[in-house]
This record gives structure tokens, C-alpha cells and sequence, in this order.
């Protein structure tokens, strides 16, 4: 499969734990991204990656949140110290190109739920 | 901040008629994009509408790029049971990596 890939797909957290996702793009795409998306809501942008440096983050991204991408390939979301208000699904996506408008290919998603 | 919003929240239509959900944006966006989102599933690209006034069709799907191009619709003719899930319409406002996603219209078709 060389579609976006996302691990782990479900997690299942005691609040106050850390927890981190991982990100596999497709191959070769310049582009990542993490959105966050909560039932019945629209996708939510979190964070863009170029390469490797990190472009944007959203206000939404609070310090509890740090993503990477050390070497331009994959990329990690870690969370820390988990609220029962970060359970949501947890979107990767990548794309190539420079410019706006290119296609952005989601991952599965990885859910997470704080109990 | 950008806002896309999208009506309806929700359609439920018999299997052959036909359904459309609408987008608007806040802010003039240089691009709109669609995705479907199956339930349990993840969003899916649909297409990318760049022009003012945009007219772009994929078999019984019909998508329409507003002249001022801050609104946007999705058309689909003759519902079939596998046009089920949700619909969301996705802009670039000021920020060339940032899509602002609306809230999506779920979409049910009885058989």
C-alpha cells in the first residue's frame, strides 16, 4: 500500500498519560500535515510540515502538543499530559508540490480516546 | 479567522433523487476543494475548482465555483446507496498551507 499511513490506529489513554502517533507519508510527497477531527466536525488544521521544518501551527496546537519530522519522511504528534478534550481522530495527510491547490491525501486516522 | 460554513448539516433522500449541499466562505478563497468521508472513514479528494464561475462534473456529480468565488456547491443526481457519508468543501484563505474545512453534510439515501 503506498497511501498515507497512520499507527496507531485506536489508542486508549488514561488522562494525564502522554501519547504519540505516528505519520508515514507517501512517498516522496514534500508536504504533511496533521488535522484533528472531533465527531461531527470538519477536519482541523494542526500543524504543516515542508521537508522538514515546520511551517505553521495552529493556535489550537497547545503546548501540550509538539509534532516533528526530523528527516523530511515520517513525522510524530506527541501529546502530552492528555485532557479528556483531546479525544478526537487524528488526521496525517501529505501532498507534493509548492504551490496551493495540490491534492492532500489523508491517512485512516488514528483515534484517541481519554478516559 | 477564515469560516466555511455548509448547508445542509444533514440530507436524507430515496435512493434516484437527487441532493445538493452548499458551501460559503467567509473570506475569497483562491481555490475550493471537495471530499467524501465515509462513515468510519477518512476524507477522500474529490476534486479542485479554481476559476470564478468553475463548472466541473464527474458522472452524476456536479460541482459549481461561485463568481465571487466564496461559495461553492456539490450536486448529485440520481442517488445511488453508495454516494452514503459525508461531504466536506475545503478553501485556502490567507495561508498557502492552512485548508479551512466546513462542518460537512451528511448525507443518508434510503434504498
Amino acid at each position: 500500500d503506498t497511501g498515507v499511513s497512520q499507527d496507531p490506529r485506536h489508542k486508549i489513554t488514561k488522562r494525564g498519560q502522554n501519547v504519540t502517533f505516528r505519520c508515514d507519508p507517501i512517498s516522496e510527497h514534500n508536504r504533511l500535515y496533521w488535522y484533528r477531527q472531533t465527531l461531527g466536525q470538519g477536519p482541523e488544521f494542526l500543524t504543516y510540515f515542508q521537508n522538514e521544518a515546520q511551517l505553521e501551527k495552529s493556535r489550537l496546537l497547545s503546548d501540550r502538543f509538539s509534532a516533528e519530522r526530523p528527516k523530511g519522511s515520517f513525522s510524530t504528534l506527541e501529546i502530552q499530559r492528555t485532557e479528556q478534550g483531546d479525544s478526537a481522530m487524528y488526521l496525517c495527510a501529505s501532498s507534493s508540490g509548492t504551490g496551493r491547490g495540490n491534492t492532500i491525501y489523508f491517512g485512516e486516522g488514528s483515534w484517541l480516546t481519554v478516559v | 479567522g477564515q469560516q466555511v460554513m455548509q448547508i445542509p448539516q444533514y440530507q436524507h433522500v430515496q435512493e434516484g433523487e437527487d441532493f445538493t449541499t452548499y458551501c460559503n466562505s467567509s473570506t475569497t478563497l483562491s481555490n475550493i476543494q471537495w471530499y467524501k468521508q465515509r462513515p468510519g472513514g477518512h476524507p477522500v479528494f474529490l476534486i479542485q475548482l479554481v476559476k470564478s464561475g468553475e463548472v466541473k462534473k464527474q458522472k452524476r456529480l456536479t460541482f459549481q465555483f461561485g463568481e465571487a468565488k466564496k461559495n461553492s456547491s456539490l450536486h448529485i443526481t440520481a442517488t445511488q446507496t453508495t454516494d452514503v457519508g459525508t461531504y466536506f468543501c475545503a478553501g485556502y484563505g490567507g495561508s498557502n498551507y492552512k485548508l479551512t474545512f466546513g462542518k460537512g453534510t451528511l448525507l443518508t439515501v434510503n434504498p
